[in-house]
């Protein structure tokens, strides 16, 4: 079956600082990818999505790109802030109808970032 | 619209007792979806209703659990006989249609005593 695998956590970095949080997965078809952000307390966000191979996903200073030849979604952000300490969980969808498009979850990595 | 409501935030209760949850999705969102979140783990695709027809049921969704979309609107997820494995976060989330992400609530935490 399809499955999502993410970078151990936790993460810890200082302000400013680069972040790459790997994520590869397998699944048969063409997936949709994601990224989603849980920050305390609440519920998961959407962060960035892409549909097909070589589509690049951003927002709010991620990005990440769908590698179809290497299977991964790597989220990248060049200059973290310490408001960007959250939850990361990387998603696919396999996108058949009969789903609903459910989505398959990454165990999710725990970012920290310190001023 | 405020987005997607679950109630209640929190719920203990004991063994053996029966539980349920409500979600309220976006009113203009036809497709409904339960999942299950434990401590450190990504959430697990429980079940799927577009309108009030439930489409899809995972293996994780034993017998004890029941859910419902009456109307088309919001949806109700009961365990019956609670046991505490079933202690967990309990996320619903709504989609207009496959092309757009979903919108998760804030989810129910269970607690199993």
């Amino acid at each position: 079956g399809d499955s999502v695998t993410q970078m151990e956590g936790p993460v810890t970095l200082s302000e400013e600082a680069f972040l790459t949080i790997n994520c590869t997965y397998t699944a048969t078809g063409y997936p949709s990818l994601f990224w989603y952000v849980q920050y305390p307390g609440e519920g998961l966000q959407l962060l960035l999505k892409a549909t097909k191979a070589d589509d690049k996903g951003s927002n709010k200073g991620f990005e990440a790109t769908y590698r179809k030849e290497t299977t991964s979604f790597h989220l990248e952000k060049g200059s973290v802030q310490v408001s960007d300490s959250a939850v990361y969980f990387c998603a696919l969808s396999d996108g058949r109808e009969t789903s609903g498009s459910r989505l398959t979850f990454g165990e999710g990595t725990q970012l920290t970032v310190n001023p | 619209d405020t987005g997607v409501s679950q109630d209640p935030r929190h719920k203990i209760t004991k063994r053996g007792q029966n539980v349920t949850f409500r979600c309220d999705p976006i009113s203009e969102h036809n497709r409904l979806y339960w999942y299950r979140q434990t401590l450190g783990q990504g959430p697990e695709f429980l079940t799927y209703f577009q309108n009030e027809a439930q489409l899809e049921k995972s293996r994780l969704l034993s017998d004890r659990f029941s859910a419902e979309r009456p109307k088309g609107s919001f949806s109700t997820l009961e365990i019956q006989r609670t046991e505490q494995g079933d202690s967990a976060m309990y996320l619903c989330a709504s989609s207009p249609d496959r092309a757009h992400g979903y919108t998760f609530g804030s989810g129910t935490r269970l607690t199993v005593v």
